[in-house]
């Protein structure tokens, strides 16, 4: 069965420094994808960055990047230049067909902390 | 473009009443589903639908029922509140049911049941 681990509960940042959230995932299915959501106290979730299986490139958005090394099956978030604002929770999920009927299958969270 | 509402935003039931969670959609998408989030814990997967008139079970599916009238709405029905089903829900959509499709979350619910 799929399953994703995240084995960081809380990290902490200084302002404008880089962070780097771990996330690994286990699948069977050839064909998935890899997802980050930001979580804000206010609760809801926002989708920030998605990696294929089959990407060659580390996929990228602004300040985000996806650290994705899929020999040993891991996806981890980089924050670059670290923002007040990105304090939050942070999750990771990945979506396959073959064994989950493309639902999103989420690790448990990494709460990031942000100081100034 | 509202993107993925839904209402209410708070709700508090007692044990054994019903209600529905609205969900509703305005970017065409095909596949909707509904989540429950439990402090701690990542979202899991209740009800999926691949289409109108298509759900299926997900992860959690006891104690909610689903419909799928038309491609804009998913509303999530629960038949008997009880306790356990103090959670945070989340609709969500995307595009398709492939894995390159990005599923796109509505602001929640947050429903007590005393």
């Amino acid at each position: 069965a799929q399953k994703i681990t995240q084995t960081q509960p809380g990290m902490f940042v200084q302002e404008k420094e880089a962070v780097t959230l771990d996330c690994t995932y286990d699948t069977s299915d050839p064909s998935y994808g890899l997802f980050w959501y930001k979580q804000p106290s206010s609760g809801e979730m926002i989708f920030l960055i998605y990696q294929g299986s089959y990407d060659q490139q580390n996929a990228t958005e602004g300040r985000y990047s996806l650290n994705f090394q899929k020999a040993r099956k891991s996806a981890n978030l980089v924050i670059s230049a670290s923002q007040l604002g990105d304090s939050a929770m942070y999750f990771c999920a990945m979506r396959d067909v073959e064994t989950s009927g493309s639902r999103l299958t989420f690790g448990e969270g990494t709460q990031l902390t942000v100081n100034p | 473009n509202a993107g993925v509402t839904q209402t209410p935003k708070f709700q508090v039931l007692k044990t054994g009443q019903s209600m529905t969670l609205q969900c509703a959609q305005d970017m065409n998408h095909e596949y909707m589903s509904w989540y429950r989030q439990d402090p701690g814990m990542g979202l899991r997967l209740i009800h999926y639908s691949v289409g109108a008139g298509i759900t299926d079970q997900g992860e959690v599916p006891n104690g909610y029922n689903v419909s799928r009238s038309t491609t804009e709405d998913f509303p999530l029905r629960l038949l008997s509140a009880a306790p356990s089903q103090t959670s945070v829900y989340f609709c969500a959509s995307s595009y398709s049911r492939g894995v390159v499709d990005t599923q796109y979350f509505g602001p929640g619910t947050r429903l007590t049941v005393l």
